[in-house]
């Protein structure tokens, strides 16, 4: 069964870049055609941050698309998320997730089966 | 950037009733469309893609019909473990979520 575990620090002053990685069991990171995250501010909706395809081609939400970065590393079964010049709007719920590739009704669809349990990090100095 | 809005942004039912979320894109997005199910403090979790196709392991409970602009997710019969709060997600272009409907208990 896959399972998807974000760590990294819960706390990160404002001005600095977070850095999460979210570690892949049960199952190849190459086996996926695309990993990506998401986020939720205290309170709010869940907003998406970005994908990566296999391939290494990067998609990002353009509100904050000039201060992201997604890599993932297959010989760790890992794949991380970087976010600078952080501010307090980035405080959130993280979570790292597998978009499943499903053909149905004559269309490829990629639907988050898979969610890590999220990391809570707080953006405060 | 494509727009979903989820109406109502909450209603409160009893155990047992039949409840319907619906979800509203800017533009068409065929049936690229999917449902999440987010109990307190816990994670999403897939109920519904392709706007109708029911994901493994979820009841059959739960429904979901649309294409184009509009979409539904039916509840039929609601369980204690139904009160969360419903996500649509669309992913025809990059992807983006609506705002989110709270189920309460009546």
């Amino acid at each position: 069964q896959l399972q998807l575990q974000e760590s990294g620090p819960g706390l990160v002053k404002p001005s600095e870049t977070l850095s999460l990685t979210c570690t892949v069991s049960g199952d190849s990171i190459s086996r996926s055609f695309y990993w990506g995250w998401v986020r939720q501010s205290p309170g709010k909706g869940l907003e998406w941050v970005g994908d990566i395809y296999y391939s290494g081609t990067l998609r990002y939400n353009s509100s904050i698309s000039s201060r992201v970065a997604i890599s993932m590393d297959t010989s760790t079964n890992q794949f991380s998320l970087k976010l600078n010049s952080v501010t307090a709007a980035d405080t959130a719920v993280y979570y790292c997730v597998r978009p499943r590739r499903i053909t149905i009704f004559g269309v490829v669809v990629f639907p988050y089966d898979s969610w890590g349990p999220g990391i809570r990090v707080t953006v405060s100095s | 950037d494509i727009q979903l809005t989820q109406s109502p942004s909450s209603l409160s039912a009893s155990v047992g009733d039949r409840v319907a979320i619906t979800c509203r894109a800017s533009q068409n997005i065929n049936i690229y469309l999917n449902w999440y199910r987010q109990r307190s403090g816990k994670a999403p979790e897939l109920l519904i893609y392709a706007a109708s196709a029911v994901h493994s392991g979820v009841p059959s409970r739960f429904s979901g019909s649309g294409s184009g602009t509009d979409f539904t997710l039916t509840i039929t019969g609601l369980q204690p473990e139904d009160f969360a709060t419903y996500y649509c997600q669309q992913s025809d272009r990059d992807v983006s979520f609506g705002q989110g409907t709270r189920l309460e208990i009546k």
